[in-house]
């Protein structure tokens, strides 16, 4: 089956630690999307991806980093510089330029303890 | 002002009943425009693109009003797992970059009752 998988479902991280979450598409999909949803607030851009070896920051960038070595990953690694960590973390993908419609993984659930 | 805004709700509506929302954005040059349903703790999932010339899909219509910038999502004959979040997005053009990035409402929380 074709779709967006994230990894882990649900993780639990101590203050001042990295993680990485991750995000992978078997679409042929040249666009991948990172985005943040708190409660009761809209998707929020954090790193968008529109070819391999290339990624631009969205709106809240500061504190999280992406690489994209290949086309079917999206890596996130939320370092301990990001203050407010503790939210719905969800990779997306699109067919590319003239397509934007986005198709989204389950969603990663970060815990800051 | 917001890019995109929605009414949060919840719409409580009973069953059967037609219900409709809009969704507001502020960049007239936007081109795209989708409605997304969002279940509880889950994923967004697109409900439909909206056309210019609106669309229709089953029991869900989605309408485009250019002149005062606005899409609406109208649900006929709801059931009750018609329960959701829905999101609306819209292409806002970045300068110097080709594709377009989607900004979100925060949604609209419809519950229908039976």
């Amino acid at each position: 089956d074709g779709g967006i998988t994230q990894s882990p479902k649900y993780l639990f991280r101590k203050e001042g630690q990295n993680v990485t979450l991750s995000c992978e598409q078997n679409l042929n999909h040249d666009a991948m999307y990172w985005y943040r949803q708190d409660p009761g607030q809209g998707l929020r851009l954090i790193y968008y991806s529109q070819i391999v070896n290339d990624f631009q920051k969205g709106d809240i960038a500061e504190g999280y980093s992406v690489s994209r070595e290949k086309k079917e990953s999206f890596p996130l690694t939320v370092t301990s510089a990001q203050k407010n960590p503790t939210a719905f973390y969800l990779c997306a993908s699109s067919r590319g330029e003239g397509y934007n419609e986005q198709f989204f993984g389950p969603g990663t659930r970060l815990t800051v303890l | 002002r917001k890019e995109v805004e929605q009414d949060p709700g919840p719409f409580n509506v009973p069953e059967g009943a037609t219900v409709a929302f809009n969704c507001t954005y502020s960049n007239s040059a936007s081109q795209s425009f989708f409605w997304y349903r969002q279940d509880c703790r889950k994923e967004p999932k697109l409900l439909m693109s909206v056309y210019s010339s609106g669309n229709e899909d089953g029991r869900f219509t989605a309408q485009l009003n250019r002149a005062s910038q606005y899409i609406s999502l109208l649900i006929r004959d709801s059931k009750l797992s018609d329960s959701a979040t829905y999101l609306c997005a819209v292409n806002r053009q970045v300068l110097m970059d080709s594709n377009y990035q989607l900004i979100w409402g925060a949604g609209t929380k419809l519950i229908i009752k039976p």
